[in-house]
């Protein structure tokens, strides 16, 4: 059973466009819900994060949005540069002290030149 | 920068072999864990631990066990090892900072299971 879903598959746009890539989870107990990125041959990393007290979270040209009555949020990318190309996971979390970090299957994001 | 170490990076084995892989992270993080990455899966957790002697059960621990010896080392083992243990497989420990929180993963370990 996967708690948390990511869609597309996988995206291409062009530089300079938005993208967007959408997460969805079952759980309302989830209170903590990461993005991280995976570079080819690298492991992934933090890219930005929100908690549901919030329905946004900007970092940069990274903006998170999220609906917690749908059980939904997206990452929007502004401005995709060829750099942004990686596989976009989004995670979530129960409880802050819990210690269980659940992962989408991810979203490969190919930026266009 | 919180240091992950696994080793091996690479490992070969036959169906029914015995095998451990090793995790050390350096800055005394409490939670750490293992993960395995396959295509069309993401990331899929497997056993989680919150200290030394702790162990937790993750999504996937079937065919798996783990041991948490110290703060800083976390042991993945597969007894009998089959074709579908094929992974890339990562440990990572977490770091916690009022309340953000943030997975530092090691480079991972390639086991390939013949």
């Amino acid at each position: 059973q996967q708690q948390v879903r990511q869609s597309p598959q996988s995206l291409t746009v062009w530089e300079g466009e938005t993208a967007i890539l959408n997460c969805s989870y079952e759980d309302s107990t989830f209170d903590y819900f990461p993005w991280y990125w995976q570079f080819p041959r690298e492991s992934p990393a933090l890219l930005i994060a929100i908690r549901p007290v919030s329905n946004k979270k900007e970092d940069g040209r990274f903006t998170i949005f999220f609906n917690k009555r749908e059980k939904k949020l997206s990452l929007h990318i502004t401005d995709s540069q060829p750099g942004d190309s990686a596989t976009y996971f989004c995670a979530a979390s129960e409880g802050y002290n819990q210690g269980k970090l659940i992962f989408g299957q991810g979203t490969k994001l190919s930026i266009k030149p | 920068e919180a240091a992950v170490t696994q080793s091996p990076r690479n490992k070969v084995t036959v169906t029914g072999g015995n095998v451990t892989l090793s995790c050390r992270q350096t800055n005394s993080h409490n939670y750490m864990y293992w993960y395995r990455q396959d295509t069309g899966h993401g990331l899929r957790l497997i056993h989680y631990s919150y200290g030394a002697g702790n162990l937790q059960i993750g999504d996937v621990p079937d065919g798996y066990k783990a041991t948490r010896t110290t703060q800083e080392d976390f042991f993945l083992l597969l007894e009998l090892a089959s074709p579908s243990q094929t992974s890339l497989y990562f440990c990572a420990s977490r770091e916690r900072r009022g309340s953000n929180e943030r997975l530092f993963f090691g480079h991972g370990t390639k086991l390939s299971v013949l």
